[in-house]
């Protein structure tokens, strides 16, 4: 079974760091597109940015470029979303998800999703 | 960045009905659009992408049309479970972006 599971729920205070998790199992994780999607409390979702496991090549939404790092370790076939200064406003759920590598643009990262985790509750308060 | 606009934003109707949802995008997406269904609770889950394919598992009651800006999707005989929140995102543009959902009640 292709599954996505990530790390648990996260209490923390503005300005700590925080590595959030996803490990993968059932496929070969070095093929696919990776990508984290927050979503705010009662609101819809927002792409954060994609990883290729297998060179880590990244694309990420410009107005995060430097607020968040996305990383992977292919020998725990996991995938990280880390924060080093967080902020109250990136209290929210993330959702990490695999591509669904179909499609002649899939291979760049542009691609629609077939699996994702379960979600990381991450609370951010002063 | 490519703004995906859908609606209605709340569709109340009874079991059994059909249900229509809109997506519409700021600029062509050719056929680079899924759509996904959030039930109360849950992760999102693939119903179509590439537009029109159809994930594994999806029942055919779920249809989709369109292509370029204008896309539908469409609910025949509206079950108790398909009660949920459903979003679409277009993949042929950095940003990926998403519309702001359609939530689907029952009466």
């Amino acid at each position: 079974e292709v599954r996505l599971v990530q790390s648990g729920a996260e209490v923390k205070k503005t300005g700590e760091s925080l590595k959030i998790s996803c490990k993968a199992s059932g496929y070969i994780f070095d093929q696919y597109w990776i990508a984290w999607v927050r979503q705010m409390p009662g609101k819809g979702l927002e792409w954060m940015g994609s990883i290729f496991p297998g060179d880590s090549d990244s694309k990420y939404r410009s107005s995060l470029e430097g607020q968040v790092t996305m990383s992977v370790d292919k020998s725990t076939n996991t995938a990280y979303l880390q924060w080093r200064s967080l902020r109250a406003s990136e209290s929210g759920l993330y959702f990490c998800l695999r591509g669904t590598g179909q499609g002649n643009i899939a291979a760049a990262g542009y691609d629609a999703f077939d699996i994702w985790g379960q979600g990381t509750m991450v609370t951010v308060s002063s | 960045e490519i703004v995906m606009t859908q609606s209605p934003a709340t569709l109340s109707v009874s079991p059994g009905e059909t249900v229509t949802l809109s997506c519409r995008a700021s600029q062509t997406v050719r056929s680079n659009l899924a759509w996904y269904q959030q039930r109360p609770g849950q992760s999102p889950r693939l119903l179509f992408y590439g537009a029109s394919t159809r994930a594994p598992g999806i029942p055919t009651r779920f249809s989709v049309t369109g292509s370029e800006a204008e896309f539908t999707l469409t609910i025949r005989s509206l079950q108790s479970e398909d009660v949920a929140v459903y979003f679409c995102q277009q993949y042929n543009h950095w940003p990926l972006t998403f519309g702001g959902g359609t939530k689907v009640e029952i009466q």
